[in-house]
């Protein structure tokens, strides 16, 4: 069946970058998306990426896209302490499902 | 970007009573919503896909009598969670299906505590 995997932890000091890796399954998906979760809120669209694309680059945002291999990466630049979060990657499955990884918490310190 | 809000944003209950909880699409129409389930410190589980106007689909391990969704008109699906019992504790959160795009947008999520 469907499957997303994620890192669990990530942690960076503020102004490095940060890079958050998923894999997934489904070969069908058609976008896959990167969603950030702050502590008791829902989900934030961050960016998505079309699944015949290899890069999608948005501000200090990099989403790179390996179809061969299933493997998405997320990457931010110049990471700040607003960054921490639980960053979601997921893939659209039928009829629009979106399949979540387990979700990785990215920890930014000084 | 379009808006969705949940409501209650928190909600205590006793066991054995009913709980409904309300997404609506603020400023867009969504005929497809999604209601999803989160524990702590885990993922989101896809519970069900509402659709206006017809029966919810729901997943598979998903009691559909125990989570009755409702999405009768284009900007609101609610979720009631009858008989409700600790293990039902969870962070519920609603998504609205954007028609025009490939993007579905968050409701803030609601957090059910089952005493």
């Amino acid at each position: 069946g469907e499957d997303v995997e994620q890192s669990l932890f990530l942690s960076v000091r503020e102004g490095d970058s940060s890079v958050i890796n998923c894999t997934y399954t489904d070969s069908s998906s058609t976008y896959l998306y990167w969603y950030k979760q702050e502590p008791g809120a829902g989900l934030q669209l961050l960016t998505y990426i079309f699944s015949n694309m290899d890069m999608k680059q948005d501000q200090r945002l990099t989403v790179l896209l390996n179809k061969k291999d299933k493997h998405l990466s997320l990457r931010i630049a110049d990471t700040q302490t607003g960054d921490s979060a639980i960053y979601f990657c997921a893939e659209g499955g039928g009829y629009n499902k979106l399949i979540f990884g387990a979700g990785t918490r990215l920890a930014v310190h000084p | 970007g379009a808006v969705v809000s949940q409501h209650p944003s928190r909600v205590i209950c006793k066991s054995g009573t009913s709980v409904k909880i309300e997404c609506r699409s603020l400023d867009f129409q969504a005929t497809t919503m999604f209601w999803y389930r989160q524990f702590p410190k885990q993922s989101l589980m896809l519970m069900a896909t509402s659709n206006e106007g017809s029966k919810a689909t729901y997943e598979q391990g998903v009691e559909k009598d125990k989570f009755l969704i409702n999405h009768a008109s284009l900007t609101l699906s609610t979720l009631t969670v009858t008989s409700a019992h600790p293990e039902d504790s969870s962070f519920y959160i609603c998504s609205a299906h954007l028609e025009q795009g490939n993007e579905q947008f968050f409701g803030p999520g609601t957090r059910l505590t089952v005493l």
